[in-house]
This record gives structure tokens, sequence and C-alpha cells, in this order.
């Protein structure tokens, strides 16, 4: 079973350029989230998503967009990318968002933004 | 604000036990989460606590009082893979994670 894949696994862009981080999940689970974790400090959300069709703004959703327009997948983009952006960004799924339903990660986006 | 309280690095023996603690402060509770996270890899969950007490998964153990706002995850017989960033998460009142920056755990030979 694949879990959860992440794409890219790395890359450098230029400041100024969009770029989407692509999220896809098999597990059929309703909730999907994104972080950054930055040196230092804990993991921090981005956006998230409770079901297909509705998305949430996390701690620090600025300069962030997704959609989830199915299930399954849950694309992070960056419209205009600053290299304060720079970090590894996961993504992730739940079953749901309470009970005891942890939260299982993709292998994660190393991004750099120069 | 909301603030989850790890120490930064430990240090321990093969076949030892380590202790290591989180507190928080957030606005509600809906669970507490370990996580370990070896380097450049994704985290993997460990454990889950919602009830005051101890949960026991083989060589893992976690422990929370919520009236104290603290917790910790007790690893016996430590092995060398274990060497690994510890990361604890408390479920806050809109049902999101709350993280620590994780603690550092170097298992010496």
């Amino acid at each position: 079973t694949a879990g959860i894949t992440q794409a890219p696994t790395s890359q450098i862009l230029a400041a100024g350029r969009s770029m989407t981080l692509r999220c896809t999940q098999d597990m059929r689970h309703n909730a999907m989230y994104w972080y950054r974790q930055d040196l230092g400090l804990g993991l921090r959300l981005i956006h998230y998503s409770n079901t297909a069709g509705t998305t949430g703004k996390g701690e620090v959703p600025d300069g962030y967009s997704v959609s989830r327009a199915n299930t399954d997948d849950f694309p992070l983009t960056l419209a205009s990318a600053v290299p304060s952006q720079t970090s590894v960004y996961f993504c992730a799924s739940s079953a749901a968002s309470g009970g005891y339903n942890e939260q299982f990660f993709g292998p994660g986006t190393r991004l750099t933004v120069l | 604000g909301q603030n989850i309280d790890q120490p930064t690095e430990m240090t321990a023996t093969e076949g030892a036990i380590v202790q290591i603690n989180c507190t928080y402060q957030t606005s509600g509770f809906n669970g507490l989460f370990w996580y370990q996270q070896h380097a450049g890899e994704a985290p993997t969950f460990l454990s889950y606590n919602v009830l005051d007490g101890l949960e026991e998964k083989g060589r893992f153990s976690s422990f929370l009082s919520r009236s104290k706002g603290y917790s910790y995850l007790l690893l016996k017989e430590l092995q060398m893979k274990d060497s690994a960033s510890y990361l604890c998460a408390v479920r806050d009142s809109n049902y999101q994670l709350i993280w620590g920056a994780g603690t550092k755990l170097i298992i010496k030979p």
C-alpha cells in the first residue's frame, strides 16, 4: 500500500515563481493536512481539510492556498514564493479529525526558495 | 497562546531507560500524541493518550496527567535504532494538532 505520496521530493525555486506541491493518499481518509517543518520549531499547520470539498486555515496560511476536489488529492500552491518559505513540507492524512485517529505522514518535500 | 515544551536533546546508553517529558498549555484538550521522527524522514505515530494514566506498547509507554498539563514517553531497553527525534503533539479545541519542537534522543553504545 502506498499510503501517502508527495511530489516532488525536493525542489529549488526562484523567488516570485509559483509552485504546486502534490499530495495523494490511497487510504480513503477524510481529513488531510499540510505542515511545514523548520529547524528548532515544531510542525506548523498551514491548511487542512476535514472532508472533500472543504478546507480551512491553519496557523501559518499566508502565501499558500489549497484545494480538495476529491478524497485522495490535496495540492498546496505557493502563488509567489519567498525565501521564508524555504522549508520541509509534509502532507498528512487521518481517517477523521477527532477521536483515536492518528495522522499518517507523507515522505515530505524539501523546498528551497532563492 | 498555545505552547508545548520538550527538552531539546537527551543522551542515553544502549540498553538503558529514558523518559522524555512534555508539558503543554493549549486552548482545550482532545488528546495527546507522541511521534518518532528519524533524521530526514517523516514522523511516525507512537502513542495516544486522552485519559489520565499510562499506556504501554511494548518497549514504549506514555503517561498523561491532564490536571498538570504533563506527559512523558518512556523508552525501555534502548536500542541504537531508537536514536531519533520524539515529537509531542496536543489536539486542541479545534481538533488541530499543536506540536512541540521535538526532543532529539542520542543513544550511545
